[in-house]
């Protein structure tokens, strides 16, 4: 089955910079854009960007833009997302997510990774 | 920034009775080329991902249950799910993907009465 597991939790420091892992299995990791967002306690979802593991095309939400990096490694079908200068709140849980449709950047996004709980604190 | 915005924020519906969430997006996520609304929603429950319950605004995920229905056009949207179950609770969230940066609702509380 289509899976999408996450690194484990993180805790850094304030100016420190974190790399999150989303290993894919189950399916032809190329063809499908993957989502990152990330959730702060008690609210709703907040979109990071896109990266296409079939050439590397990226697409990044302005407030990230200046500091975040999304990559992927085809020979093992992981994606990272890599976020620098932390700030205490960067503190939240970063989730993966598969877009539903194959090749398509906009659609329901259908597969979750169980998310990264990422801490900034001195 | 298209505002997704919820209504009502928590709500409470006894078991086999009727919910109905909303949703207002402030622009139109309608794309006229193909007359379809870019509009999803999930449910979550505490400790979990957002899953997929909807898109396309009333297109129905593989496997959920059909009580569960989404309709609406241009910028007013409704989650319904027409018998509650128990299996229910949990947080629900409508998304447009219709223009970056993608955005979420603030979340529908829903609970047991």
């Amino acid at each position: 089955q289509v899976q999408l597991v996450q690194s484990g939790t993180e805790v850094k420091k304030p100016g420190a910079s974190v790399k999150v892992s989303c290993k894919t299995s189950g399916y032809t990791f190329s063809d499908y854009y993957i989502h990152w967002l990330r959730q702060a306690p008690g609210q709703g979802p907040e979109w990071m960007g896109w990266i296409y593991p079939k050439n590397g095309g990226t697409s990044y939400a302005q407030a990230f833009q200046a500091r975040v990096t999304m990559t992927r490694d085809t020979s093992v079908s992981t994606a990272y997302v890599e976020l620098s200068s932390l700030r205490f709140d960067d503190t939240a849980v970063y989730y993966c997510a598969r877009v539903g449709l194959p090749a398509a950047i906009e659609y329901g996004l259908d597969v979750w990774g169980q998310g990264t709980t990422v801490t900034v604190s001195s | 920034d298209f505002v997704m915005t919820q209504s009502p924020d928590s709500l409470a519906v006894s078991l086999g009775e009727r919910a109905t969430i909303d949703c207002k997006s402030s622009q139109s996520v309608l794309y006229s080329s193909n007359n379809k609304n870019y509009l999803a929603w999930y449910q979550q429950k505490p400790g979990q991902p957002p899953k997929l319950l909807i898109h396309w605004a009333s297109t129905r995920e593989s496997g959920v249950p059909d009580r569960f229905s989404g309709s609406g056009s241009g910028t007013d949207f409704t989650l319904t799910i027409s018998s509650l179950q128990a299996e229910d609770v949990a947080v629900y969230y409508c998304h447009q993907y219709y223009s970056t940066p993608y955005t979420f609702g603030q979340g529908t509380k829903l609970g047991i009465k």
